[in-house]
């Protein structure tokens, strides 16, 4: 299984932008960029995911790099109820398996 | 809005007694998880379904533990017997084939 590795924690001011990195240097060409976050006490929520190109949607913004070897999820103005732990995953699109890692604590200041 | 159910949502059971926990997907996703978290930790994968069909169980502890999915629907985890390190978060999720998973709100077991 291709694994990531991501800072493990990260804090951010209420509404400034967030850019949570991950590397991913052992991925592989059938393999999805999949985050997702965790809220206290909570299971996983879906955040984004994408294979070769950036990705937008409501929740955030993902950024691959062109090797592929790395990626950022982008909030671009961060509300408390961000403050959560975002897990960076790759997903092989051919098992499906899905294998976390230890994600990043983000933290929020008012 | 669709959601994946498990029961119960908290469990205290004292050490070499069985636990069971079920879980209900989303209708019609096919790939099932079952994944155990220790506080602190992510989510570790157990068992990963495909319709009734196990495709992984690599890190599922098989002496005690076990997973049924029988007829592609609802799945059930029994441990058996519990251990004081089996205490643990639970979690279920669903998903349809190469799309994003889908989370239960999971079960907390605390074994005494």
């Amino acid at each position: 299984d291709a694994k990531t590795t991501q800072p493990n924690s990260m804090e951010s001011n209420e509404e400034e932008p967030v850019h949570l990195p991950c590397n991913h240097s052992t991925i592989s060409g059938t393999d999805y960029i999949h985050w997702y976050r965790q809220l206290p006490s909570q299971g996983p929520e879906y955040v984004i995911h994408g294979l070769t190109s950036n990705v937008n949607n409501r929740m955030a913004s993902l950024a691959i790099a062109e090797d592929r070897k790395s990626s950022t999820l982008i909030l671009h103005r961060a509300t408390l109820r961000d403050a959560a732990v975002y897990y960076c995953i790759l997903r092989d699109d051919n098992t499906d398996k899905l294998i976390f890692g230890t994600g990043t604590r983000l933290q929020v200041f008012p | 809005e669709a959601e994946v159910a498990q029961s119960p949502r908290y469990k205290i059971t004292e050490k070499s007694q069985a636990v069971a926990f079920w879980c209900d997907p989303i209708s019609g996703h096919a790939t099932l998880y079952w994944y155990r978290q220790i506080l602190g930790q992510g989510p570790e994968l157990l068992v990963q379904f495909q319709d009734e069909s196990v495709v992984d169980d690599s890190q599922l502890p098989k002496d005690r533990f076990s997973a049924e999915r029988l007829k592609g629907v609802d799945s059930t985890l029994k441990i058996q017997p519990a251990e004081l390190g089996d205490s643990a978060m639970y979690l279920c999720a669903s998903s349809l084939l190469g799309q994003e998973a889908f989370f239960g709100q999971g079960t907390r077991l605390t074994v005494v």
